[in-house]
């Protein structure tokens, strides 16, 4: 069946250091891919998608390029900000409606 | 436009009692969703509905019922409550596409 697996966290980085949470997947087909993040105590909300191989999907600086080589969705931020500091979720969508969640990646930035 | 509410907010049960946990979407979608949040185990999916009069297994189904007589309205209800379904709850709905997709604040349960 579907999976995907993001790297642990803790990830604890000094602000406007470079961000990256690595995320591979695997799926039958073609799915879409998505990273979601929770702030605390609050519900997931979409951060960014990509529905196809070599789409790069971005927003507030953040951003991910679908790779089907590596089967990966890397997301990345140039310069992280303590407002960044949250929850985030890799994901897919592969066929029956449904989406196929990671473990999640906790994020603090610090002064 | 509400988006996606959730009732209630916060609930602490005993074993072995019932419940039934509310999610209400305004915005015509179809699809609708119940997940549970779990330390270091993410996002699990219970149930979901791909239309009203619908409803369809998720990854942990066992132990919670769902019904889905409105478009609308997306209930998860627990008959016989224990320890192991302490946990948060999410519910979300789906437009016609993914990108169309939110999630509602959660509702987190606790079984004594």
């Amino acid at each position: 069946g579907d999976s995907v697996t993001q790297m642990e966290g803790p990830v604890t980085l000094s602000e406007e250091a470079f961000l990256t949470i690595n995320c591979t997947y695997t799926a039958t087909g073609y799915p879409s891919l998505f990273w979601y993040v929770q702030y605390p105590g609050e519900g997931l909300q979409l951060l960014l998608k990509a529905t196809k191989a070599d789409d790069k999907g971005s927003n507030k600086g953040f951003e991910a390029t679908y790779r089907k080589e590596t089967t990966s969705f890397h997301l990345e931020k140039g310069s992280v900000q303590v407002s960044d500091s949250a929850v985030y979720f890799c994901a897919l969508a592969g066929g029956g409606n449904k989406l196929t969640f990671g473990t999640g990646t906790q994020l603090k930035v610090e002064l | 436009n509400a988006g996606v509410t959730q009732t209630p907010k916060f609930r602490v049960l005993k074993t072995g009692q019932s419940m039934t946990l509310l999610c209400a979407q305004d915005m015509n979608h179809e699809y609708m969703y119940w997940y549970r949040q779990d330390p270091g185990m993410g996002l699990r999916l219970i149930h979901y509905s791909v239309g009203e009069g619908t409803t369809a297994k998720g990854e942990v189904p066992d132990g919670y019922n769902v019904s889905r007589l409105k478009k609308q309205n997306f209930l998860l209800g627990l008959e016989s409550a224990a320890p192991s379904q302490t946990s948060v709850y999410f519910c979300a709905s789906v437009g016609g596409r993914w990108d169309t997709q939110y999630f509602g604040p959660g509702t987190r349960l606790t079984v004594l």
